[in-house]
């Protein structure tokens, strides 16, 4: 079982639709990072977060540390949100990252 | 600042052949970090650097080498290249100034083939 578990894989919604993404772990962590992929582009970080709640624009981030689990959220999705969308996480004692396969978003106009 | 960069974005070699993937940056980050990402799978480290002067290894490093040239650069070299390292390539970095946090900042990545 892999340490960081991502739901959907893939992910297809009209335009102006409330997207979810949802992201479980296995193990203690310092922080949960999720990062944002273009079609043939780099990776960005949206989102670095250890408890509660961001928010940056559209996306919300929330994260329940009791129950392992993340959510991304985006509001009123856009087709420039179609995206891969990873979620990571960097457990304690230990700098390097643990990646989940990615969400592959498509908003359809 | 031009972050984190990376050459040559695309790359075909024959098995067998060598080459070497650059990597800089100029954020002064004390960490950097090469990772593959494969069709399927999470990207994976093949090897990372806490500071100059140091390298380890990731979780997949059989196949290539790396050098910590200075603070900015870090490269991977393919010794002899297998069509299983055909792969995106991601370096990355980060200053771990935040403790335990590690946000990681990506280049562009390099499109290996290997025939």
């Amino acid at each position: 079982k892999n340490e960081v578990e991502q739901s959907p894989q893939n992910l297809t919604a009209q335009e102006g639709e409330f997207i979810t993404i949802n992201c479980s772990y296995s193990v203690g962590i310092s922080a949960l990072h999720w990062l944002q992929q273009h079609p043939g582009g780099g990776i960005v970080s949206l989102f670095m977060l250890s408890s509660g709640k961001k928010k940056h624009g559209r996306l919300i981030a929330t994260i329940n540390i009791q129950e392992k689990h993340s959510s991304l959220h985006i509001t009123a999705s856009h087709p420039r949100d179609s995206a891969v969308y990873i979620c990571a996480v960097t457990s304690f004692g230990n700098e390097k990252l643990t990646f989940g396969t990615g969400t592959r978003l498509t908003i359809i106009p | 600042n031009a972050g984190v960069t990376q050459t040559p974005k695309f790359q075909v070699l024959k098995t067998g052949q060598s080459m070497t993937l650059q990597c800089a940056q100029d954020m002064n980050h004390n960490s950097m970090y090469w990772y593959r990402q494969d069709p399927g799978m999470g990207l994976r480290l093949i090897y990372y650097s806490a500071s100059e002067g140091t390298t380890d290894k990731g979780e997949v490093p059989n196949g290539y080498n790396v050098s910590r040239l200075n603070k900015r650069e870090f490269s991977l070299r393919l010794e002899s290249a297998a069509p299983s390292q055909t792969s995106v390539y991601f370096c990355a970095s980060s200053s771990l100034r935040i403790p335990l946090t590690n946000e990681q900042f990506f280049g562009p990545g390099t499109r290996l083939t290997v025939l």
